[in-house]
């Protein structure tokens, strides 16, 4: 049972420059997340997604895309790389909220960034 | 505004000094306060979580508590594998399990 996994974990792309960010889950989670961590800050939102083709704008989704064509997979896009967004990727998965399903979020183990 | 401030960013215990770590919370509608664990270089690992007032979870050395303004973790008699980063989170209402984190309190336990 692998849980969440993301490729690649390191990447180094220069400014402008495009890549795509993959997240797949084995749990049938129907959630799935996208955040960035930041030295000294939380982990931040980007993108989620409630459900199979839908996905929705996080607390900073400028300058990311998002898909989720299939119930496990969750890819992120950054069309035209920027410094600022050198960070730590990670993405997780979670049942919805019900009265008997445990919601805690499972995470992958993350993508390092660098935009130079 | 939804906030979520641990303190302190970093703690250094000695190996079987207990202590605690907070986690102050200031959000609209709190449906479950969670503690992960984040070693370095990966992903953070769910610990615990909690519902309402008064609650208490334990799990090895590690025990988390709520009030209605904030959560405790404390640690018991810690050992060096318990060095690591540790995040609390909480949830609000958003339709998508919304989670606010704190930047997380570093913890380093020396022999």
């Amino acid at each position: 049972n692998a849980g969440v996994t993301q490729t690649p974990k390191f990447r180094v792309l220069k400014t402008g420059q495009s890549m795509t960010l993959l997240c797949a889950q084995d749990m049938n989670h129907e959630y799935m997340y996208w955040y960035r961590q930041d030295p000294g800050m939380g982990l931040r939102l980007i993108h989620y997604s409630v459900g199979e083709g839908t996905t929705a704008k996080g607390e900073v989704p400028d300058g990311y895309n998002v898909s989720r064509l299939k119930k496990q997979n969750f890819l992120l896009g950054l069309e035209s790389a920027a410094p600022s967004q050198t960070s730590v990727y990670f993405c997780a998965s979670s049942y919805r909220e019900g009265v008997l399903v445990n919601t805690e979020a499972f995470f992958g183990q993350g993508t390092r960034l660098t935009v130079v | 505004e939804d906030q979520v401030t641990q303190s302190p960013e970093a703690l250094r215990l000695q190996e079987g000094e207990s202590s605690s770590l907070n986690c102050s919370y200031t959000v609209s509608g709190l449906r479950g306060l969670f503690w992960y664990r984040q070693d370095p270089g990966k992903g953070p690992e769910f610990l615990f979580t909690l519902y309402s007032a008064g609650e208490e979870k334990e799990k090895e050395r590690l025990k988390a508590t709520l009030t209605k303004k904030e959560s405790f973790l404390h640690i018991t008699a810690p050992k060096p594998e318990d060095s690591a980063t540790y995040l609390c989170a909480a949830r609000i209402s958003g339709g998508y399990n919304k989670l606010i984190f704190g930047a997380g309190t570093r913890l380093a336990v020396h022999p």
